[in-house]
């Protein structure tokens, strides 16, 4: 069964420091999700993107955040100056459609020092 | 101070019970919902949706029910098994109502089969 994959699997960063989550979608997808987990929290929207663009993002994706699909296979979210705030599971989910399922990877795991 | 995360409801059965799991959502926009099953160290997993416009929707042991009226929502498992502990979310999404496609994520519930 086509499965989200996500790399890392647990990111360790310096405050201040860029980091870049990456993720590869199911592959027929058109519609792309971050989501994050605070330890022992819900999960949170942070953006959706389709055709290449934000079509929605939350009050959490500020100025820092950014998302990217650099070539027909990858979807990226950078952080550009981290914040020990930041330190959460980041999801990476994505969906045929916006009114089908969205399908998540195991998440990347953000520890920020 | 001291940082509290939220404390999961959790829900104990026997092998071999039905088990209910049991959601409120906040927004009366919402048209689309969707069960996820999240196993530790792991994301969350499709399990079924709904669309507003039904009250009820059956897949492979699972049985979901919408009341929109009160707006609740609820995951039946039959003869639950032991791979079936994990933490439940329910997650809303407004599709219809142009809230967009993301979703909103309930507390969770934490399954807990006991043999």
């Amino acid at each position: 069964e086509p499965e989200v994959t996500q790399t890392p699997s647990h990111q360790v960063t310096q405050m201040g420091q860029e980091v870049i989550l990456r993720c590869v979608p199911i592959s027929n997808h058109l519609y792309f999700y971050w989501y994050r987990q605070i330890l022992g929290q819900k999960v949170e929207f942070l953006v959706s993107f389709y055709n290449n663009e934000i079509s929605e993002k939350s009050e959490i994706f500020d100025d820092q955040f950014s998302v990217e699909r650099p070539d027909g296979s990858n979807f990226t979210l950078k952080i550009r100056s981290t914040k020990l705030e930041d330190s959460a599971m980041y999801f990476c989910a994505s969906s045929q459609d916006s009114n089908q399922p969205q399908h998540f990877g195991d998440g990347t795991r953000l520890s920020i020092l | 101070g001291e940082s509290v995360g939220l404390h999961l409801p959790t829900l104990s059965v026997q092998e071999g019970d039905n088990s209910i799991i049991n959601c409120a959502y906040s927004n009366s926009a919402s048209d689309y919902f969707i069960w996820y099953k999240q196993e530790s160290g792991k994301g969350p997993q499709f399990i079924i949706d709904i669309r507003s416009n039904m009250d009820k929707r059956q897949g492979q042991r699972v049985t979901v029910l919408l009341n929109k009226t009160v707006k609740h929502l609820s995951l039946q498992i039959a003869a639950t098994q032991p791979g079936d502990s994990a933490v439940y979310f329910c997650a809303e999404n407004p599709i219809l109502t142009g809230g967009g496609n993301k979703l909103t994520f309930g507390t969770g519930t934490q399954l807990k089969v006991e043999l």
